[in-house]
């Protein structure tokens, strides 16, 4: 029972262009969303987060977009660099009937090409 | 200031054999979540736990494998009697708060990865 999913295995971009990421969820509970970055033989680490009162939030090349009504989220990398070629989880969270899980996704790999 | 630390990186068992995963939190961290990552898949939750508890172990393995997070030391994830669909890379992640708290982020350790020969 996937309850966060990411529906694209892999996304290659042109260097300097936009990486559009998305993310969907089934449980409208979760309150809170994270996108982690994750480099081969590496553990995952933390890029951005969301609370679901907000709709955006920005870091420096990083926006993570949230559609509460589509249960959907999505993260834009620009412009997108070589260094950014790594596997993007999505993640979620919240209270009550979640528990205390954090619910990832499957990944998608992204390749920034020079 | 050492973040999440996970040991051994990487361990070889023979089939039957147990496989003991370590896991020390960051700093001020009291809560333990334990993942695995299959080949080829995302990342599952196993356990969750604080000290001398375990919160949540819905995603546990119901026979041969257990988690513990005693008052001293590491939180360690004992897999007896490894087969060879145990092999897997294991993250260890820790957090402040409770998961379901808002604004909680976990941070992960670089994982064990368990090859079963």
């Amino acid at each position: 029972d996937q309850q966060v999913k990411q529906n694209s295995p892999s996304l290659s971009v042109q260097e300097g262009r936009i990486s559009i990421l998305n993310c969907d969820y089934t449980n409208s509970m979760f309150d809170y969303f994270l996108w982690y970055k994750k480099y081969p033989a590496e553990g995952p680490t933390f890029l951005i987060s969301i609370s679901s009162i907000k709709d955006k939030n920005e870091d420096g090349r990083f926006t993570v977009f949230l559609n509460k009504s589509a249960k959907h989220l999505s993260l834009h990398i620009v412009p997108s660099q070589p260094g950014d070629s790594a596997v993007y989880f999505c993640a979620a969270s919240g209270i009550g009937n979640t528990g205390n899980q954090f619910y990832f996704g499957t990944g998608t790999s992204l390749t920034v090409i020079p | 200031n050492a973040g999440v630390m996970q040991n051994p990186r990487h361990l070889v068992r023979r089939r039957g054999q147990e496989a003991r995963l370590r896991c020390s939190p960051m700093k001020g961290h009291s809560h333990v979540y334990w993942y695995r990552q299959l080949p080829e898949e995302g990342l599952k939750f196993m356990v969750y736990l604080q000290k001398e508890n375990i919160i949540d172990e819905s995603g546990m393995p119901k026979e041969r494998f257990s988690a513990e997070f005693p008052k001293e030391g590491p939180s360690i994830l004992r897999i007896q009697q490894v087969v060879r669909g145990d092999s897997a890379a294991y993250f260890c992640a820790s957090s402040p708060f409770s998961g379901g708290l808002g604004a909680n982020v976990l941070t992960f350790g670089a994982g064990s990865r368990l090859t079963v020969l």
